[in-house]
């Protein structure tokens, strides 16, 4: 069946650049997702891409997307401790209602 | 609009005991579904809608029963609860944005703990 799969856990300094890698399996993939999840609280989308695209940019986000070897990934500049949270990529195929497949999320801890 | 809301935010069960986890939402949204969330595993769908009256099967749907009477609530019935579905349940709906794509809205969640 389909998987998503990221690294857990990242840590950076306040003010450098994160880089979120997501690998997923399934080649008919429409729809690519970034999720945040605060401590406490249910899941906020940050950004999406489309299978079509390659990279997109949205203020301190840009997503990068590799057809060829399912990668996705997530850059956010000037990281600050606000975007300290658990990030998920997700996916979903065409067809019908847009089911998600949820990467198991990486933590990312800012720090001064 | 207050979104997605989800109650209990907490709930503690002993095996075998059955209860409802309540989810409604005021944004007219079509879809909505029901995940858990467990270390380590993202979250897995558990029972879906596509619409009032219309429920299907997630990933994970063993031990849980859905109904849909209405577009606003989707509650999810734990039949016997069993120390396995300790975990964090989340209840999001969404709806095609713009022509271009699904957002899903998510609720804050309910932590259950089955001993």
């Amino acid at each position: 069946g389909e998987d998503v799969e990221q690294s857990l856990f990242l840590s950076v300094r306040e003010g450098d650049s994160s880089v979120i890698n997501c690998t997923y399996t399934d080649s008919s993939s429409t729809y690519l997702y970034w999720y945040k999840q605060e401590p406490g609280a249910g899941l906020q989308l940050l950004t999406y891409i489309f299978s079509n695209m390659d990279m997109k940019q949205d203020q301190r986000l840009t997503v990068l997307l590799n057809k060829k070897d399912k990668h996705l990934s997530l850059r956010i500049a000037d990281t600050q401790t606000g975007d300290s949270a658990i990030y998920f990529c997700a996916e979903s195929s065409t067809g019908g209602y847009n089911k998600l497949i949820f990467g198991a999320g990486t933590r990312l801890a800012v720090h001064p | 609009n207050a979104g997605v809301t989800q109650t209990p935010k907490f709930q503690v069960l002993k095996t075998g005991q059955s209860m409802t986890l309540q989810c409604a939402q005021d944004m007219n949204h079509e879809y909505m579904s029901w995940y858990r969330q467990d270390p380590g595993m993202g979250l897995r769908l558990i029972h879906y809608s596509v619409g009032a009256g219309i429920t299907d099967q997630g990933e994970v749907p063993n031990g849980y029963n859905v109904s849909r009477s209405t577009t606003e609530d989707f509650p999810l019935r734990l039949l016997s609860a069993a120390p396995s579905q300790t975990s964090v349940y989340f209840c999001a709906s969404s709806s095609w944005t713009s022509g271009e794509y699904y957002e899903q809205y998510f609720g804050p969640g309910t932590r259950l703990t089955v001993t």
